[in-house]
């Protein structure tokens, strides 16, 4: 079975700064990694995504994250944020034989203070 | 391309009564998945379908079901509605059953049940 902790509900950070949302998972067989990104009364958008090779995945509005087995983990980053980053950000993880089945973190709050 | 479309975006029903939520893949797109987000339990895989058939289930009761068409549109649909069915409904597709395979998602049917 997988899981997916994200280990911060929420975060405030003030613009321009960096930021970190932290995302463990738990899984017994190979993993695909993914990270998505949800804005008020909207659904999910993929920010990136690790399916094999570079460790270290770029993704789109400057979000990168680095897969890192040893520590199961993988965590999103970005250098500076801007107002229009405060979302909601999920961590997901699917693995071998599980189809189209995503399991989803609880979620990172992200509030970018002016 | 068009984007993955759920139709209605918001609906009111009373205790009792039965739903039903139509989501229209992206255009080439044969999976569709659903999933359930609420504040206390996050997002929840209710089931998958690839070429009209039921290839993935969650652990949800018999009164949620879906179907596939043979334009890869899906419905699912909620019988005997109970108060803690109010939640996001999102739709996702992929164009395969792939584990590796992104998932894109609607904007998702709010569902409040009084």
């Amino acid at each position: 079975a997988q899981s997916v902790t994200q280990l911060d509900s929420q975060v405030p950070v003030f613009e321009e700064a960096p930021v970190e949302l932290r995302c463990n998972y738990s899984s017994s067989v190979s993993v695909y990694l993914f990270w998505y990104v949800q804005y008020p009364n909207q659904g999910l958008q993929l920010l990136l995504k690790y399916l094999s090779g570079s460790t270290l995945v770029k993704g789109i509005n400057g979000f990168e994250a680095e897969f890192n087995k040893s520590q199961t983990s993988f965590h999103l980053r970005k250098p500076s944020v801007h107002i229009s980053d405060t979302a909601e950000y999920f961590c997901a993880v699917s693995g071998a034989n599980t189809g189209n089945q995503f399991y989803f973190g609880t979620g990172t709050s992200l509030t970018v203070i002016p | 391309k068009a984007g993955v479309t759920q139709t209605p975006r918001y609906l009111i029903k009373t205790r009792g009564q039965q739903v039903t939520l139509s989501c229209s893949p992206i255009s080439g797109h044969r999976s569709v998945s659903w999933y359930q987000q609420t504040p206390g339990q996050g997002l929840q895989f209710l089931f998958e379908y690839f070429s009209e058939t039921q290839r993935n289930k969650g652990n949800f009761p018999g009164r949620f079901s879906g179907r596939q068409f043979s334009n890869s549109r899906s419905e699912m649909n909620v019988s005997t509605l109970e108060l803690g069915d109010s939640a996001l409904y999102l739709c996702a597709s992929s164009p395969g059953w792939a584990e590796n395979s992104p998932l894109h998602f609607g904007n998702g049917t709010r569902l409040t049940v009084t």
